[in-house]
């Protein structure tokens, strides 16, 4: 059964500082790999995937990095704001696309 | 578009009663799921279907059922409510079976007394 997690469970960082947010997984035969980000009381919104044959994507000042073999992701986020502060989740879809197995999620705090 | 829509946003029920927290996409996505956001648990899949008539079992499953009969419903029935499905419910869906991002409901905040 694939488990999922993230760590540290939250964050408090000064805006502008650079900031790496650490997944990982047990099961490295995964489809894909996504990263979402949810505020208090709402959705959650996509902000990148990975397809499995990928090593990275880019959106902005978000970077998402995949190593299958040591059954990590890590999502890096540059030049941090207070609307960066949130909760990150990542999730892993298993090998026949079907589920998502989700991490417990990162807290992010970006203190002006 | 008005995206994934839940209704209702809040409710309340008492231990045995029955309901269906409603799902609905507008952007004609094949794959729909829902998931339970439980604190210290993140989100658990409940149950998905990847096109109408086809409906599948998550990891949590116990207590609800799904059906879709058409491509943009994707209902999710409590038979009879327990405390223990106190909980976030949320809806996704995607194009194609989760090639694409997910796009989540606003949610629904169960309550069982």
């Amino acid at each position: 059964k694939q488990e999922v997690t993230q760590i540290p469970a939250a964050l408090s960082v000064p805006e502008g500082e650079n900031l790496v947010l650490n997944c990982s997984f047990t099961d490295s035969a995964i489809y894909n790999l996504q990263w979402f980000r949810q505020d208090p009381g709402k959705g959650l919104t996509s902000l990148l995937l990975i397809q499995s044959s990928q090593r990275e994507q880019t959106s902005g000042r978000l970077n998402a990095s995949l190593d299958k073999s040591s059954g990590r992701s890590t999502l890096y986020i540059a030049a941090s704001q207070p609307g960066d502060s949130a909760t990150y989740l990542c999730a892993a879809g298993d090998n026949a696309g079907n589920m998502l197995t989700f991490g417990g999620g990162t807290r992010l705090m970006v203190k002006p | 578009n008005a995206g994934v829509t839940q209704t209702p946003k809040f409710q309340v029920l008492k231990t045995g009663q029955s309901m269906t927290l409603q799902c609905a996409q507008d952007m004609n996505h094949e794959y729909m799921s829902w998931y339970r956001q439980d604190p210290g648990m993140g989100l658990r899949l409940i149950h998905y279907s990847v096109g109408a008539g086809i409906t599948d079992q998550g990891e949590v499953p116990n207590g609800y059922n799904v059906s879709r009969s058409t491509t943009e419903d994707f209902p999710l029935r409590l038979l009879s409510a327990a405390p223990s499905q106190t909980s976030v419910y949320f809806c996704a869906s995607s194009m194609g079976v989760m090639r694409n991002e997910q796009y989540f409901g606003p949610g629904t905040r169960l309550t069982v007394t």
